[in-house]
């Protein structure tokens, strides 16, 4: 079962534009994450964000955290080719591992 | 520092023959984990260790899967027969301590079953 679901799935962008994906989720979290998959390849892990965070920041990336409405959002700021890859979102449920969702699909254009 | 090692990379075989997967995690990552990833979609977890100790086997099809964790430190994940839909890739991953912390990937093993 998917805890976490990503929107939009799929995204085309230029180079220097912006790129936001969103992650909705259904039950309390201790903690979400942000993984990023090059096609081929394994996951590497972008940021963690706990439940009393609203708000963090790493690089390009900024990821916010609203546990009221139960949803995450990922921003790649002046996005590059080398962005293009899926992004997931992992969410951590009390007592189990970590959930992946389905993932967004970025493509980044030059 | 060496990432989390898998081998083979890629693996083809006939439905009902048998198959193994090897990982190296991390080194003094207690936690390991096996998932599977189909296409289009996001790893699914078929069992964790923290140490030698199987704490979260409950989605690994135990009538064909086993896995072992020898000594704590390396894996190997075994399908015996594999069928048609096993075919997928087979990630391994390593954290700390716990399924809280950040997970680390290996390159995950790419299996066809024909």
């Amino acid at each position: 079962s998917q805890q976490g679901e990503e929107d939009p799935q799929a995204l085309s962008i230029q180079e220097g534009e912006n790129a936001t994906m969103n992650c909705s989720y259904k039950t309390s979290i201790n903690n979400l994450q942000w993984y990023r998959q090059n096609s081929g390849r394994g996951l590497v892990h972008l940021i963690l964000i706990r439940s009393n965070e609203r708000e963090k920041h790493s690089g390009r990336l900024r990821v916010t955290l609203d546990t009221s409405k139960k949803s995450s959002s990922l921003l790649i700021t002046a996005s590059r080719a080398a962005d293009t890859a899926s992004y997931f979102c992992a969410t951590d449920l009390t007592g189990t591992a970590l959930i992946f969702g389905k993932g967004t699909t970025l493509s980044v254009s030059s | 520092e060496a990432g989390v090692v898998q081998s083979p990379r890629y693996k083809i075989i006939e439905k009902k023959q048998p198959v193994a997967f090897w990982c190296n995690p991390i080194s003094g990552h207690n936690t390991l984990y096996w998932y599977l990833q189909n296409l289009g979609q996001g790893p699914e977890l078929l069992i964790r260790y923290e140490n030698e100790e199987a704490v979260d086997d409950s989605q690994l099809p135990k009538d064909r899967f086993s896995a072992e964790r020898l000594k704590g430190v390396d894996s190997t994940l075994k399908i015996q027969p594999a069928e048609l839909g096993d075919s997928a890739v087979y990630l391994c991953a390593s954290s700390l301590a716990g399924h809280q912390e950040t997970q680390y990937f290996g390159p995950g093993t790419r299996l066809l079953v024909l």
